[in-house]
């Protein structure tokens, strides 16, 4: 367990609104990441952060926004939700310690 | 990050050894083969990674080939928990961000 935190766990949202996603970590690690996993697929990478306001983009980022103002949370934006955006969402931290990755426990977001 | 291949599903019988192949020919001298779980619904799980020696830990053992383009996870005595999505994973350990990008993995079902 790498004390990282997921909020919310479940969420439904209508098309068009605004929704974020937060990610907590209690071990001050630099590097976070977010990732969303659609069925029957693997990961697929957003955005990731590799300190306090230093960002940038993954391979699949449109569409999302992230804001990382303190080191403990790593915020994911969808500043207008759209069906496709309908996922699983994990955040993961690397580790400094093995420099390897630990995701936390998911979002479920539904997008009507 | 070079391109694997593996097989979408097996079984195997609780109790035996579950040995799951990665393909990754395309490997690069400085790119390391590393796997991750994913257990029902919840988030990837790192298992063990390694460059081209073998390498063993309490999870599992990995076996990479001398020419380094496929490996093999050992889980030696698989359990009715092992049933998962693993993830094979060849990347760069010190790229920037230490991005992973995930296939599409190998849904293995422990019988008893």
């Amino acid at each position: 367990d790498a004390g990282i935190t997921q909020s919310p766990r479940h969420k439904v949202t209508e098309t068009g609104t605004p929704v974020t996603l937060r990610c907590h970590q209690t071990e001050n690690h630099r590097y976070m990441y977010w990732y969303r996993q659609d069925p029957g697929h693997g990961l697929r990478l957003i955005h990731y952060s590799y300190g306090v306001k230093d960002t940038d983009k993954g391979e699949v980022s449109d569409g999302y926004s992230v804001s990382r103002s303190k080191t403990e949370d790593f915020l994911l934006t969808l500043e207008s939700a759209t069906s496709s955006q309908t996922s699983v969402y994990f955040c993961a931290i690397m580790a400094r310690e093995d420099n390897e990755q630990y995701f936390g426990p998911g979002t479920r977001l539904t997008v009507t | 990050d070079a391109k694997t291949t593996q097989p979408p599903s097996m079984d195997c019988a609780e109790g035996r050894a579950a040995n799951l192949p990665c393909n990754h020919s395309t490997i690069s001298g400085n790119e390391y083969v590393y796997w991750y779980r994913q257990i029902h619904s919840q988030g990837p799980q790192y298992i063990i990674h390694g460059l081209k020696n073998n390498e063993t830990n309490e999870m599992a053992s990995l076996i990479i080939t001398e020419d380094r383009k496929s490996s093999t996870l050992i889980l030696p005595h698989a359990t009715l928990r092992d049933t998962a999505v693993y993830y094979c994973i060849v990347r760069v350990a010190e790229a920037a961000g230490n991005k992973l990008t995930f296939g599409g993995g190998t849904r293995v079902l422990v019988k008893p």
